[in-house]
């Protein structure tokens, strides 16, 4: 089956500090989805996308179909930040996500 | 726009026992799926309906169930509860039927004694 890979699996910053996530997965996909899970286990939604580059206030994510990685970057990171970060591809575009183990982030004052 | 809606919030049963669990999607959602999250395994994907058909159907015994309703909200229900079915279920729904994000509900919890 398909491997999803995060890394780093857990990172400690600074508030202010900027980070760099990745999720490299090991075959063609029909879409990828970043989500942020917070400490009370909602999974949020923070982008769909399947290539190309997105920004959403301080996050943006950029995926390389054909090189088969994503990357979430976090700026000006603040506490709310903090939570667990997951990749999730999507092999036949019919809603059945594989997620990667996650990148846990903390986000000390 | 009401986000998606999971019932209960906690459940707590006996081994043996079954359990229904229910998910209201985002208005005008048409696909709910439904995930499994265990600190051993992560997130993996149980199943999936859209127009109250089953498109796909995760690695997970038949104990595990659901049904999706004309007002796409769905069900599942697990039957002969183990000890190993602890795990918070989450549900999500989306527009389309591919390819459009997943907007997650709040999730149940569940623990068997």
């Amino acid at each position: 089956g398909i491997q999803v890979e995060q890394s780093p699996p857990d990172l400690i910053l600074q508030e202010g500090a900027n980070s760099t996530l990745r999720c490299n997965f090991s075959d063609s996909v029909n879409n990828l989805q970043w989500f942020h899970q917070n400490p009370w286990g909602q999974l949020i939604n923070l982008f769909y996308i399947p290539s190309g580059t997105k920004q959403n206030g301080r996050l943006s994510a950029t995926t390389v179909a054909t090189e088969r990685y994503s990357l979430l970057y976090i700026s000006s990171s603040q506490t709310t930040d903090s939570g667990v970060y997951f990749c999730a591809v999507d092999l036949t575009g019919a809603n059945n996500l594989f997620f990667g183990t996650g990148t846990r982030l903390t986000v000390i004052p | 726009k009401a986000g998606v809606t999971q019932t209960p919030r906690y459940l707590i049963k006996t081994r043996g026992q079954q359990v229904t669990l229910s998910c209201s999607p985002i208005s005008g959602h048409r696909s709910v799926s439904w995930y499994q999250q265990t600190p051993g395994q992560g997130l993996q994907f149980l199943f999936e309906y859209f127009s109250e058909t089953q498109r796909n159907k995760g690695n997970f015994p038949g104990r595990f169930s659901g049904r999706q309703f004309s007002n796409s909200r769905s069900e599942m229900n697990v039957s002969t509860l183990e000890l190993g079915d602890s795990a918070l279920y989450l549900c999500a729904s989306s527009l389309g039927a591919g390819n459009t994000p997943l907007h997650f509900g709040n999730g149940t919890r569940l623990t068997v004694t």
